[in-house]
């Protein structure tokens, strides 16, 4: 039971233009929602976070959007830069309770961001 | 401010044998939360630790346990090693403060890489 879906296995953009990273989740208990990055032999790195009362959260190059109606999130880089390629992560959770310290994580989609 | 370090980075063990994983989360994090990442399953959550108490366990079997020292420091353990346990386990930190979305976002660290042979 995948309660966050990321269903591009990958994405090739070329550089300076807007990568569109989506994901899905099927829990309504979800409330708090992340993107990360992550390159081979690294641990995943913090790129932003919103919350389920926001529906938009900017920081400089990404912006995340949260469709809760749907179900739905999306991340926007813009402009994509090489340095960009690398998997991303979806991760979600419920804040408090017994989710404590959960994060539900998607499968990833790896973007290559051509020069 | 320093990251979250994990040791040691590799290891390769034999079926049967035990190991134990050390994660040093960023100072001032109280919450260390513990994940295996396998090809097959992806990122999957094995327990979280806060003050010294395990506040939530994932879906693994007794033989994966941890614990957490009084320094926010955690270790975990997985004894009677099998095949299937070889993947990265990744720790990451926050300051597991509830009631406020930020001080869920947690930090990883670059990860121990078990292989069991």
């Amino acid at each position: 039971d995948q309660q966050v879906k990321q269903n591009s296995p990958s994405l090739s953009v070329q550089e300076g233009r807007i990568s569109i990273l989506n994901c899905d989740y099927t829990n309504s208990m979800f409330d708090y929602f992340l993107w990360y990055k992550k390159y081979p032999a690294e641990g995943p790195t913090f790129l932003i976070s919103i919350s389920s009362i926001k529906d938009k959260n900017e920081d400089g190059r990404f912006t995340v959007f949260l469709n809760k109606s749907a179900k739905h999130l999306s991340l926007h880089i813009v402009p994509s830069q090489p340095g960009d390629s690398a998997v991303y992560f979806c991760a979600a959770s419920s804040i408090g309770g017994t989710s404590y310290g959960k994060l539900t994580f998607g499968q990833g989609t790896i973007l290559t961001v051509h020069p | 401010k320093a990251g979250v370090t994990q040791t040691p980075r590799y290891l390769i063990k034999t079926r049967g044998q035990q190991v134990t994983l050390s994660c040093s989360p960023i100072s001032g994090h109280r919450s260390v939360s513990w994940y295996q990442q396998t090809p097959g399953q992806g990122l999957q959550f094995l327990f979280e630790y806060f003050s010294e108490t395990q506040r939530n366990k994932g879906n693994f079997p007794g033989r994966f346990s941890g614990r957490q020292f009084s320094n926010s420091r955690s270790e975990m353990n997985v004894s009677t090693l099998e095949l299937g346990d070889s993947a990265l386990y990744l720790c990451a930190s926050s300051r597991g403060l509830a009631g406020q979305g930020p001080f869920y976002e947690q930090y990883f660290g670059p990860g121990t890489r078990l292989t069991v042979t």
